[in-house]
């Protein structure tokens, strides 16, 4: 089954509008952890935001701010402001406390185009 | 800058070559990991490493070998190429610690004739 679930295959926004990209998750595990990475073309990964399950409030980093819905099991990326060096590939990525040392698992990743 | 380094950036080699791709990390981080990533598709985990002399498979089936005999140098190692192997291949490392993120090196875009 599935662990991460990113339903969108492709998105499209304007600059300097705001863009939500969308992450499911399935664990029974009460402890883990959700990142947002960033792949440009170039093919790096660049780590963008994180959200352990136990914390209070919504994480945020600059224009990042990740939407954690914990009962819906959704971990949301919203980016403000968008710019058009934000046209890349998008993953969310779990890691659950049971598999400690197994690494991350990795969704399908969405593509964001940003035009101008 | 990169704190994670990945050599070569690029490869071309023919069927039954045996390659290593090399990887090295200068940030003391314990644990070190292998994804294999095709093109505009998901991260998949091949190999990763709690520290040294310590190697684990992952969810990926692969023909693949790794060591960890300094804690900063994690070698995969392909002992006959196939085609099938054509792929980008991503190496990271991270702290043992709850939230640490993962560190990617830039890749290898292994191409194999």
């Amino acid at each position: 089954a599935q662990k991460i679930t990113q339903t969108q295959p492709g998105m499209f926004v304007q600059e300097k509008e705001a863009v939500t990209l969308d992450c499911t998750y399935d664990t029974s595990d009460p402890s883990y952890g959700l990142f947002w990475y960033k792949q440009p073309s170039s093919g790096e990964m660049i780590f963008l935001i994180y959200q352990g399950s136990y914390d209070q409030q919504n994480a945020t980093e600059g224009r990042y701010s990740l939407n954690f819905q914990k009962a819906r099991k959704s971990a949301n990326l919203v980016i403000s402001a968008s710019q058009l060096g934000d046209s890349a590939m998008y993953f969310c990525a779990m890691r659950e406390r049971n598999q400690a040392g197994t690494a991350l698992i990795f969704g399908k990743g969405t593509t964001l185009s940003v035009s101008s | 800058e990169a704190d994670i380094y990945q050599t070569p950036r690029y490869l071309v080699i023919g069927t039954g070559k045996k390659i290593t791709l090399e990887c090295s990390q200068t940030m003391g981080h314990d644990k070190m990991y292998w994804y294999q990533q095709d093109p505009g598709m998901e991260l998949h985990l091949i190999h990763y490493s709690y520290g040294v002399n310590s190697t684990e498979k992952g969810d990926l089936s692969s023909e693949s070998t790794v060591s960890r005999i300094r804690t900063e140098h994690f070698p995969l190692t392909l002992e006959s190429a196939r085609p099938s192997h054509t792929s980008q291949y991503l190496c990271a490392s991270s702290l043992n610690r709850e939230g640490s993120p993962l560190h990617f090196g830039n890749g290898t875009r292994l191409t194999v004739t």
